[in-house]
């Protein structure tokens, strides 16, 4: 089974900390992804790296930002935590085919900025 | 670009009745189509996949979804609903040509009434 693991559950941050979410998954999947995640928004995607060292913008980039320096571990940065940056953030990866792989996923990290 | 809409962010049916989720979705291409199951406190689990093999798609935990490309549609369904399936469920389209970028509804909580 995939396995992705998101280094915490929960966090608490201050605003204007610098904030980093962890990811890592055990499948030598080539894609990656951060979303959010907010009632009544679904999830909304961030980035996503199609492989080491590459990475493209979502949906919402703005305030984030990512690193892959190695194939299971995708990490996602808050520059300058903000209080609208308040929410659940999901870490999911997939094999490269062409769109009908499902994504994996891990449990979330809910972030809170005070 | 793809789209997808869910209707009714909350759904509440009895224990043992039928249980009905819509989507319908748009693409300019032959989509493949996901839904996804959250558990409270948890990611995305996959439900079942349509990638064009069969219309009639079956899933884990007794769900079913049935494509209809006149309609545009994917909607799930579950013949008679269990408490067990309290939770939120989303609907997802993919096309192929791209990083497999999917882009999801905005979920439809289901409550099981005992």
């Amino acid at each position: 089974d995939v396995k992705v693991t998101q280094s915490s559950r929960y966090l608490v941050k201050r605003t204007g900390e610098k904030v980093f979410l962890e990811c890592v998954q055990d499948m030598d999947h080539e894609n990656m992804f951060w979303y959010r995640q907010d009632p009544g928004l679904g999830l909304r995607l961030i980035y996503f790296s199609y492989d080491v060292k590459m990475k493209e913008k979502g949906d919402i980039p703005e305030g984030y930002s990512v690193s892959r320096e190695k194939k299971e571990r995708f990490s996602l940065i808050l520059e300058s935590a903000s209080t609208n940056q308040t929410s659940m953030y999901l870490c999911a990866s997939s094999t490269p085919r062409v769109g009908d792989q499902p994504q994996h996923f891990g449990d979330g990290t809910r972030l809170s900025i005070l | 670009a793809q789209s997808v809409t869910q209707l009714g962010s909350h759904v509440s049916v009895s224990e043992g009745a039928l249980v009905l989720l819509r989507c319908n979705y748009s693409s300019s291409v032959p989509p493949y189509l996901f839904w996804y199951v959250q558990y409270p406190n948890q990611g995305l689990q996959l439900l079942l996949k349509y990638t064009s093999a069969a219309t009639l798609v079956k899933g884990i935990n007794g769900f079913e979804a049935e494509f209809k490309k006149s309609e545009t549609s994917f909607h799930l369904t579950k013949p008679s609903a269990h408490m067990s399936d309290a939770a939120e469920y989303f609907c997802a389209v993919s096309v192929a040509g791209g990083y497999q970028k999917v882009t999801f509804g905005i979920g439809t909580k289901l409550q099981v009434i005992p």
